[in-house]
């Protein structure tokens, strides 16, 4: 069955640096979105992309954040100076279409020292 | 804006016992529900979800949820929990309305199972 996938699995970094998070959504989808779950509290939305834009996001996704689909089969979610309340689980989704079920990766698990 | 509320924290039940964890959501038209789980250290794996028609859906590992519009509720229910069942389920609701995609999670109810 196919799936979404995340690298790394976990990533450590010092604040103020930049940090790239990579996924590969299923190959036919063409909604893509990046949530995040700081330890112990709720999933919340940042960004959905579709056709190669930004479709909607969240407060959260300020201008330290952007996303790329750089090529056919990855979507990534760029950090450019993290900050220590950056540090979170970071989920990536993908569907076929709007409304549809959206299949998440396993996760990216960030700590800024 | 829309909303879910999960009230129960963190529910402890004994294997083979059955279960019933809570959602209540607040949405201005017919929502598109769903239930996921995550295990710990493991991602986000989807339950089961209501999108239209019969409101008793059925999910995978014996996992069903009825939608009751009257409660805004959509209540996920097993007969008999096994171990392999401690993780934390998350219901969410979405998308949020013409041109929104985002889903709108609870905050999860953690489930611990005792042999």
């Amino acid at each position: 069955e196919p799936e979404v996938t995340q690298t790394p699995s976990h990533q450590v970094t010092q604040m103020g640096q930049e940090v790239i998070l990579r996924c590969v959504p299923i190959s036919n989808h063409l909604y893509f979105y990046w949530y995040r779950q700081i330890l112990g509290q709720k999933v919340e939305f940042l960004v959905s992309f579709y056709n190669n834009e930004i479709s909607e996001k969240s407060e959260i996704f300020d201008d330290q954040f952007s996303v790329e689909r750089p090529d056919g089969s990855n979507f990534t979610l760029k950090i450019r100076s993290t900050k220590l309340e950056d540090s979170a689980m970071y989920f990536c989704a993908s569907n076929t279409n709007l409304g549809e079920t959206q299949y998440f990766g396993p996760g990216t698990r960030l700590l800024v020292l | 804006a829309q909303s879910v509320t999960q009230p129960d924290i963190h529910i402890t039940v004994s294997e083979g016992a059955s279960l019933e964890l809570r959602c209540n959501y607040s949405y201005g038209a017919t929502p598109y529900l769903f239930w996921y789980v995550q295990s710990p250290g493991q991602g986000l794996q989807l339950l089961l979800k209501y999108f239209s028609g019969d409101t008793l859906v059925q999910g995978i590992k014996g996992f069903e949820a009825e939608f009751k519009r009257s409660q805004s509720s959509f209540n996920l229910r097993k007969p008999s929990v096994h171990w392999s069942d401690a993780a934390e389920y998350f219901c969410a609701v979405g998308p949020s309305g013409a041109g929104s995609y985002q889903l709108t999670f609870g905050k999860g109810t953690k489930l611990s199972v005792i042999p």
